[in-house]
């Protein structure tokens, strides 16, 4: 049973870079998509983005190049940096794989596995 | 960018009552490509129906999902008092961003 583990620091300061990493246990990370989610207290989610296996990545244009994803085949993590930070950024951040690996016929487009979610802080 | 719309915002109902939940696009998406995930205060979302009508592993099979083009719809046949919770769709399949609706609260009458 694949199991996700978001961890980074819990408060970062204004105008500053967040550094998320995302720890996959029970499964290998080839041949997935691997997305980063986030939700502000009390309000819905965003999809931020996500790295396929290969490096290859897509990012929600609302983040105005402020992201950058990468994956490590090597430690079998992915991760999340987000620059320019403000406190519109603080929110709860989640990881998530896609339900079906690339190729699976017939494929399965949804997020099929998340991390617990990590809570982050934007404040001075 | 494709916008889902999702509605009501918040329902009250009882246990044993069916409901029905409503996921809007502003654009034509692909039955494929539309997800239904449920979320209890404090967890991660959990996926629940994933192109459209099929039942992710271990969901019980009173939750169902329909619809196609701007469309679609998520239905629980008699609610259990686990049921109450947030539910949100997703698009995932066509052109990111790959967004959520706003969600429906599902809350005890």
């Amino acid at each position: 049973q694949v199991q996700l583990r978001e961890s980074g620091p819990g408060l970062v300061k204004p105008s500053g870079t967040l550094s998320l990493s995302c720890t996959v246990s029970g499964g290998s990370i080839t041949n997935y998509y691997w997305s980063w989610i986030r939700q502000p207290a009390g309000t819905g989610l965003e999809w931020l983005g996500r790295v396929f296996s290969t490096g290859t990545t897509s990012y929600n244009p609302s983040l105005k190049g402020r992201v950058t994803m990468s994956l490590d085949t090597s430690k079998n993590n992915f991760s999340l940096r987000l620059s320019s930070l403000t406190a519109a950024d603080t929110a709860v951040y989640y990881c998530a794989r896609d339900l079906g690996r690339f190729g699976e016929l017939p494929p399965k487009y949804a997020l099929g596995v998340w991390g617990q979610g990590i809570m982050v802080t934007v404040s001075s | 960018e494709v916008v889902l719309t999702q509605s009501p915002g918040t329902l009250s109902l009882s246990p044993g009552e069916r409901v029905t939940l409503s996921c809007r696009a502003s654009q034509s998406v692909s039955s494929s490509y539309l997800a239904w995930y449920q979320q209890k205060p404090g967890q991660a979302p959990r996926l629940l129906i994933y192109g459209a009508s099929s039942r992710a592993t271990g969901i019980p099979d009173r939750f169902s999902g329909s619809g196609s083009g701007t469309d679609f719809t998520l239905t629980i046949s008699r609610l259990e008092p686990e049921d109450f919770a947030v539910y949100y769709c997703q698009q995932y399949g066509s052109s990111p961003p790959y967004s959520f609706g706003q969600g429906t609260k599902l809350e005890i009458k």
